[in-house]
């Protein structure tokens, strides 16, 4: 069965030190995974997708197939990092599977 | 460009009731996606629908559908509630049927008693 994992659900770092987010993923296909973000009292929202290679907001994440990984990480985190971040499979057209979720808190 | 919308944003029910949940996407988004949140079990897949057809499903019961308008709004409706069913529901709607990016509605809030 298609499942996202990401390991932790608490991560506190402090300002200007690097961030790993961890999410591993089981699928039998061609993944399509993404980041998904919310902010304090935001909606959530998509930080990013593997597919597009970008870098928003300082942060990356890359698709290991070998360690069926997708980590997101930013080298230097600033406050208004602090959310909650969800890694997601898309399983089929729209239908994302999603991980537990981290919550980033970052100490100023 | 105005976002999702979600009506109404907080519910309560009891026990063996029925609700509907209603979904606007945005202006030209032709899917709408359904998701429940819950503490225990986070995020899960409901179901999609596109251009009023239901194209993905995920593992509720058949108490829980859904239908989709020919203006692409979306309800969704939980008959017979259980205590269980008290979640976050959130809609979100993207433009076609490939894998473009879901925007999310501000949910809903169910609690049943």
């Amino acid at each position: 069965a298609q499942r996202v994992t990401q390991p932790e659900k608490l991560l506190s770092v402090f300002k200007g030190a690097p961030v790993e987010l961890k999410c591993n993923y089981s699928y039998s296909g061609s993944p399509e995974l993404f980041w998904y973000v919310q902010y304090s009292r935001q909606r959530l929202q998509l930080l990013l997708r593997h597919i597009s290679r970008e870098s928003i907001k300082g942060f990356t994440a890359d698709l290991n197939k070998g360690e069926t990984s997708f980590h997101l990480k930013k080298p230097f985190a600033q406050e208004e990092d602090s959310a909650m971040y969800y890694c997601a499979l898309a399983q089929g057209a729209q239908k994302l599977v999603f991980g537990q979720g981290t919550r980033l808190t970052i100490n100023p | 460009k105005a976002g999702v919308t979600q009506t109404p944003r907080y519910l309560i029910k009891t026990r063996g009731q029925q609700v509907t949940l209603s979904c606007s996407p945005i202006s030209g988004h032709r899917s709408v996606s359904w998701y429940q949140q819950t503490p225990g079990q986070g995020l899960q897949f409901l179901f999609e629908y596109f251009s009023e057809t239901q194209r993905n499903k995920g593992n509720f019961p058949g108490r829980f559908s859904g239908r989709q308008f020919s203006n692409s709004r979306s309800e969704m409706n939980v008959s017979t509630l259980e205590l269980g069913d008290s979640a976050l529901y959130l809609c979100a709607s993207s433009l076609d049927g490939t894998y473009n990016e879901q925007f999310f509605g501000p949910g809903t809030r169910l609690t049943v008693l």
